[in-house]
């Protein structure tokens, strides 16, 4: 199975800061997702194949990486970007989940 | 616009099975071009993927359920459905369905998620 290692595990930010959340994976990827869960919401997708922004997704949000080490970066922090963020990746079966980062505004 | 909505039991007891349905609306799984997958997470954890189907009904589980786990199609390929047997208090979770982009390998939608309680 390819292991995922978020970091940080959680996170308290101002509105307006930076956020970096990085993922290591312990095999070379490609497709690597992130996700964005508010608590009791269904997980939304912001990023996908490490650096494409799906649809709907705020600019804000951006991300980028490539092999074992990958980076979501939300450029200016808003108060709806509270929540847990994974990672996740679809290259090989089994898929599999970052343990997540908790982001507390 | 694709919908995914899961359905079945809130209430399982420890060592019988666990089954769960998600329908599917604005989509066909027949088309092909996804693979429909189980995802659960347990109170206060983090997501764990469990298996697919493709609409040619081949699947693929998480060795971790491997001994437990089916998952099918309905004949009608509107439906697909998850089996877990021998539950106990672990899997306690809310369970997902979601569609998987089999060219992007991006998760585009998800199910709204089902709670389901593993107790006496």
């Amino acid at each position: 199975d390819i292991q995922m290692t978020q970091s940080p595990s959680s996170q308290s930010a101002s509105v307006g800061d930076r956020v970096t959340i990085t993922c290591q994976t312990s095999q070379d990827i490609k497709y690597l997702s992130w996700f964005q869960q508010r608590p009791g919401k269904v997980p939304k997708l912001l990023i996908f194949g490490a650096s494409n922004l799906e649809s709907g997704v705020p600019s804000r949000f951006s991300g980028s990486g490539s092999g074992t080490e990958f980076t979501l970066i939300i450029s200016s922090l808003q108060p709806a970007d509270f929540g847990t963020y994974y990672c996740q990746q679809s290259d090989s079966l089994p898929y599999t989940f970052g343990q997540g980062t908790t982001l507390d505004i | 616009q694709v919908q995914l909505q899961e359905s079945g039991p809130g209430l399982a007891k420890p060592s019988q099975t666990l089954s769960l349905t998600c329908s599917v609306s604005g989509g066909s799984i027949s088309a092909g071009g996804y693979y429909w997958n189980w995802i659960r997470q347990r109170p206060g954890m983090g997501l764990e993927w469990m298996g697919l189907i493709y609409y040619t009904g081949s699947t693929d589980y998480s060795p971790s359920l491997q001994s437990r786990i089916t998952i099918s199609l309905d004949n009608s390929k509107t439906q697909f459905s998850l089996r877990l047997r021998s539950v106990t208090a672990a899997d306690t979770a809310m369970y997902y369905c979601a569609r998987l982009h089999t060219y992007s390998r991006r998760i585009d939608s998800w199910g709204q998620g089902t709670l389901v309680t593993v107790s006496s």
